[in-house]
């Protein structure tokens, strides 16, 4: 089945630092990815979505300048937190698209702990 | 907007017993997928069961199974002979293709199978 590899899957970062998580549709080439955010015994939230070659589209109260969205190819989407801070801390979680039959496949999620 | 909704938090079952989690939700599209997923405690997104709304047939998937009420707009899941392993959180999400493609989920409802 399709596969979705999200690395990494726990950083811890300084205040005012930045971080980059990845997410690499593996086995099909994803025209879309979606970001999420997940805080504890809650749902997923989605943050924004991302289409190769082109800007991502951001949901309402998500800040474009502080979670900086990249799909440069087919099979890679990045999501950099900017100058992190306690509050970003979370857990984050990509999922792709398979545009061959509507499929939805997630990353394994990347635990944040800014400190 | 669409909106789904899971009215129950949390439940507790016995191992081997049948299950049912609720899921209604709101739109005035005529195509549109829903889905059941689950999120066991390693918080891997789990795709339990699809279903496309042009269907009238109910989607099944081996112990699990559904019973989709498109005019009612309810999206129930029935898990039957519960095991162990079916202990995890579980989400209904909707998505409406041809659009912006994006999964809208509900809050979860969070499952104890006990032994």
């Amino acid at each position: 089945g399709a596969v979705v590899s999200q690395h990494p899957s726990r950083v811890i970062c300084k205040s005012g630092t930045s971080v980059k998580i990845e997410c690499r549709s593996l086995d099909f080439q994803a025209t879309t990815m979606f970001w999420y955010r997940q805080f504890p015994k809650q749902s997923l939230m989605l943050m924004a979505t991302s289409n190769e070659g082109s800007k991502a589209t951001y949901e309402q109260g998500v800040e474009k300048d502080k979670f900086l969205i990249n799909h440069a190819s087919l099979t890679l989407s990045t999501l950099t937190v900017t100058s992190a801070h306690p509050e970003d801390s979370s857990f984050y979680i990509c999922s792709a698209r398979d545009p061959t039959d509507d499929g939805y496949t997630f990353g394994s999620g990347t635990r944040l702990t800014v400190v | 907007a669409q909106t789904v909704t899971q009215s129950q938090p949390e439940m507790s079952v016995q191992e081997a017993e049948t299950v049912t989690l609720s899921c209604t939700y709101d739109t005035s599209e005529n195509n549109y997928y829903l889905f059941w997923y689950k999120q066991p405690p390693s918080r891997q997104m789990i795709l339990v069961i699809r279903q496309e709304a042009y269907k009238q047939q109910n989607a099944t998937e081996n112990r699990f199974s559904v019973n989709f009420q498109k005019a009612a707009k309810s999206f129930s899941l029935k898990i039957s002979d519960s095991q162990l392993g079916d202990t995890a959180m579980y989400f209904c999400a909707f998505m409406k293709p041809q659009g912006d493609d994006k999964i809208i989920f509900g809050k979860g409802t969070r499952l104890h199978i006990l032994p």
